[in-house]
């Protein structure tokens, strides 16, 4: 099925640093998404992204975590600064248009903050 | 607000059992139903979904799932499960017609198969 590839798989950084996660979603998909899932927990939303703008974004996503799609490329979360309690595999997502349509997800960045 | 529910945390079966696992939602409006699978390291891969026409939707691998809107349920059946089914399973709930989709999961079962 179509895949989305997300780099790295694993990412471990400082405290207070700055962290982008890539995602490459499905080439001809317009919708895209982060979730973020803690070990042990349910996936929770945390922003959607079409036409170069968020459509709507969850609570957990702080003012420090920017997304964005430059011309095309990849799909990215940033988070600037991070904190401990960003520590969790963010995933990435994207789908053909809204509502029904299915969303394919890649298998996720672990993001360590120390 | 959506919301869904999975009451069973974890589901043991042997090989070549069936298995049905248990999802509850709460929307009263348009409502679009899905449900995935995680292998253990790996993302969700989807199963199948359920927005409208005959309640009982088949999905890869052998998996189906029923549509009942009295019980609000959207439980996942498979009638005899192999080795490689152990995983996670996720529920999730959208109201179509917002913006994207934006799913709502459950908080997963997770079923274990024995030899």
């Amino acid at each position: 099925g179509p895949k989305v590839l997300q780099i790295p798989s694993h990412q471990i950084i400082d405290m207070g640093q700055m962290v982008t996660l890539n995602c490459d979603p499905v080439s001809n998909h317009l919708y895209f998404y982060w979730y973020k899932q803690i070990l042990g927990q349910q996936m929770e939303f945390l922003v959607n992204f079409y036409n170069g703008k968020v459509m709507e974004k969850s609570k957990l996503f702080k003012d420090q975590f920017s997304v964005e799609r430059p011309d095309g490329s990849y799909f990215t979360l940033k988070i600037q600064p991070t904190a401990l309690e960003d520590s969790a595999v963010y995933f990435c997502a994207s789908s053909l248009s809204g509502g029904i349509e299915t969303l394919y997800f890649g298998s996720g960045t672990r993001l360590t903050v120390l | 607000t959506q919301t869904v529910s999975q009451s069973d945390a974890h589901v043991t079966v042997f090989e070549g059992d069936s298995v049905e696992l248990r999802c509850n939602y709460s929307y009263g409006g348009s409502i679009y139903l899905s449900w995935y699978i995680q292998h253990h390291g790996h993302g969700l891969q989807f199963l199948l979904k359920y927005y409208s026409g005959n309640p009982v939707v088949q999905g890869v691998n052998g998996f189906e799932a029923e549509f009942s809107k009295s019980d609000s349920s959207f439980h996942l059946r498979k009638a005899s499960v192999h080795w490689s089914d152990s995983a996670v399973y996720f529920c999730a709930v959208s109201a179509y017609g917002s913006s994207g989709n934006k799913l709502i999961f459950g908080i997963g079962t997770l079923l274990s198969v024995k030899p």
